[in-house]
């Protein structure tokens, strides 16, 4: 079974940092580019980054570029996206998402809570 | 405000067909292929349709995808209580270089 398990969320204080982590199975994860998309509470989908398949290109919002980082391990299966400088209005739901080709996102994970909160 | 258009809700009868519409332009829809999800209450998204007007295997023939120029919908025939969801559209937009949704489209079936 083809599935995605993000894992790291949690609560963050403004200025702080979190890693999630994202792990793979069920295929062959180094073929396939990867994204992020987070959701705030209540708000519609925002897509934040994505990755090629051996980690050498990476692409991001503008409204995390600078502050968050996306790469992987093929090795290990697993997506990364390390957030720094984080801001109230980054809290959201962050979920990763296996690229099935022309930007289509045919696998999600279930997702895991930022809070980013004093 | 999202860089595709949407509206806001919306909301049909059982049996009914049902279109959503979902607008954008030149560098996003205009230059890229469609993509829509269905969002159910507290689950991640699901992909209904890729590349404009594909349907991945295991989605009803019910749901079908359309684009033209700088605008795509989606339709759904024969509407059923479980359609209820959120619906989004999706795409590339080549300016931004950067992946876009429209701000959803909250389906009631009455």
């Amino acid at each position: 079974e083809v599935q995605l398990v993000e894992s790291g969320g949690g609560l963050a204080q403004p200025g702080g940092s979190l890693r999630l982590s994202c792990v793979a199975s069920g295929f062959t994860f180094s073929s396939y580019w990867m994204h992020w998309v987070r959701q705030a509470p209540g708000k519609g989908l925002v897509w934040v980054s994505r990755i090629n398949t051996d980690g050498s290109r990476t692409t991001y919002a503008d409204s995390v570029k600078g502050r968050f980082t996306v790469s992987r391990d093929n090795a290990k299966n697993t997506l990364y996206l390390q957030m720094n400088s984080l801001r109230a209005e980054d809290t959201a739901v962050f979920f990763c998402a296996r690229d099935l080709g022309y930007g289509s996102f045919d696998c999600w994970g279930q997702g895991t809570l930022v809070t980013v909160s004093s | 405000q999202s860089v595709l258009t949407q509206p806001p809700s919306a909301s049909g009868t059982p049996g009914q067909r049902f279109t959503i519409s979902c607008s954008g332009s030149t560098s996003n829809i205009g230059s890229n292929t469609v993509n829509w999800y269905q969002q159910l209450p507290g689950t991640a998204p699901k992909l209904l349709i890729h590349s404009n007007n594909q349907r991945p295997s295991g989605v009803p023939d019910r749901f079908s995808g359309s684009k033209s120029g700088t605008s795509a919908s989606l339709a759904i025939s024969g509407l059923q209580s479980e359609d209820e969801a959120d619906y989004y559209c999706a795409t590339w937009d080549d300016s931004l270089n950067g992946g876009v949704f429209g701000g959803g489209t909250k389906l009631t079936v009455l």
